[in-house]
């Protein structure tokens, strides 16, 4: 159980293009999911906290208009990478909490040429 | 901000020997993780830790929640080539319900057969 899937795994795209990441928790509802953002050899950096039903909490530095997160519903999280860049290429890693636990989904490698 | 400090950054070891790991933290947290990295993947929990002083094991996996709250040590005994990875510490802060993580930068383990 608590398994939660991302899609795409990978996807290549072009500057200036717009980039949606999903996140689904596929045998539990989650009411909160977290997405990080991991760079080659670095640890996990917390992006934001997506709350069902309401706006996602960004963290300091995390610009709210270029990542956009929607969490409509209690299995489904979204990210959207407006107006992609090449500094904006990394690993993008969901989580969705449950029995307060944190379980991760296999995490998004977007690369922006 | 919260920082972890994770220790070694890297190592390697041969097959059979044990290993350890350990982080240490500006603040306390209410519950420690470890994490387990396979590349291009998400992380998987290893352990979870909710009280001072716990000590648990996860078959050849030993960690310890520091009496202080403010650290936390990962044992391997007896690797095997499937230990392999970069292994994260988290400290998670329940305050005010977030159950947000903060990761420690890693450590990337190698171990020669």
């Amino acid at each position: 159980g608590a398994v939660v899937s991302q899609h795409p795994s990978r996807v290549i795209c072009k500057s200036g293009t717009s980039v949606k990441i999903e996140c689904r928790s596929l045998d539990f509802q989650a009411t909160t999911m977290f997405w990080y953002r991991q760079f080659p050899k670095q640890s996990l950096m917390l992006m934001a906290t997506s709350n069902e039903g309401s706006k996602a909490t960004y963290e300091q530095g995390v610009e709210k208009d270029k990542f956009l997160i929607n969490h409509a519903s209690l299995t489904l999280s979204t990210l959207t990478v407006t107006s992609a860049h090449p500094e904006d290429s990394s690993f993008y890693i969901c989580s969705a909490k449950a029995y307060n636990e944190q379980f991760f989904g296999p995490g998004t490698r977007l690369t922006v040429l | 901000g919260q920082q972890l400090n994770q220790s070694p950054q890297s190592m390697f070891i041969q097959e059979g020997e044990d290993v350890s790991m350990n982080c240490t933290s500006s603040s306390i947290f209410n519950t420690w993780l470890w994490y387990k990295q396979d590349p291009g993947e998400g992380p998987v929990l290893l352990i979870a830790l909710y009280k001072a002083g716990e000590l648990t094991s996860n078959g050849r996996l030993t960690a310890q929640f520091g009496i202080t709250r403010k650290d936390s040590f990962l044992n391997i005994s007896a690797s095997i080539p499937s230990d392999v990875g970069i292994y994260f510490c988290a400290g998670q802060d329940s305050g005010a319900g977030s159950y947000q993580l903060t990761f420690g930068k890693g450590t990337k383990l190698s171990v020669i057969p």
